[in-house]
């Protein structure tokens, strides 16, 4: 069974600095895999996802994330963070199975951007 | 814009009495999910509709139920809501691999 581990539940950070966040994963074969990022209230938006190829992903607003196999690990990273920023972030696995992406989450980690 | 729409925002509803929450998508996707989400823990799939087959996940309870009479629409009963039940409800959709698409969800309140 696939798992993600997310080892940091709250980090917070000054604007301007920058941001990495940790995530594991452990699945048997090639994953897939994605960050979301989640605001107070609202649903989750995709950051950006792996698939397959290049190991270093670019995604919108400003992050990317390296998927490293020899670590089992995909974190996330942005250089200088925004105030905007200041949400929860949840690393997710994801596997095919018959014809539908079965998705496992992370328990987040909450960022606070602080002045 | 393509999107993941849930209605309503918040529900509030009393313990006991079934409540529906609705989720409709203008993407066309082929599978849409169900996701329960407690404050401050990760989404956890309650079911997904591959088309029109349902597929319970092994530990959502008996109280939960689930409807999707169109491709754009898919519904999530919950027959006897008790005070356990008062999450967030997730609805996403996806194609093929593609990433899943999330809606905004439906925060529920149980009285």
């Amino acid at each position: 069974a696939q798992s993600v581990t997310q080892p940091d539940i709250h980090i917070t950070v000054s604007e301007g600095a920058s941001l990495e966040l940790r995530c594991n994963y452990s699945y048997g074969a090639t994953p897939y895999l994605f960050w979301y990022v989640q605001s107070p209230g609202q649903g989750l938006q995709l950051l950006l996802k792996y698939f397959s190829g290049d190991t270093l992903v670019q995604g919108i607003k400003g992050f990317e994330a390296e998927f490293k196999r020899s670590q089992s690990s995909f974190n996330l990273r942005k250089p200088s963070v925004h105030w905007s920023d200041a949400a929860e972030y949840f690393c997710a696995v994801g596997a095919r199975s018959g014809g539908y992406q079965k998705v496992t989450f992370g328990t987040g980690t909450k960022l606070q951007v602080i002045p | 814009d393509a999107m993941v729409i849930q209605n309503p925002r918040y529900q509030v509803t009393q313990f006991g009495k079934p409540v529906t929450l609705s989720c409709s998508q203008t993407l066309n996707h082929n599978v849409m999910y169900w996701y329960q989400q407690k404050s401050s823990q990760a989404p956890k799939l309650l079911f997904h509709y591959y088309d029109k087959d349902f597929n319970n996940e092994a530990d959502t309870p008996d109280n939960f139920q689930s409807r999707r009479p169109n491709t754009s629409f898919c519904f999530l009963d919950i027959r006897s809501p008790g005070l356990g039940d008062a999450a967030m409800y997730l609805c996403a959709t996806s194609y093929g691999n593609q990433p899943q698409h999330f809606g905004d969800g439906t925060r529920l309140s149980i009285l």
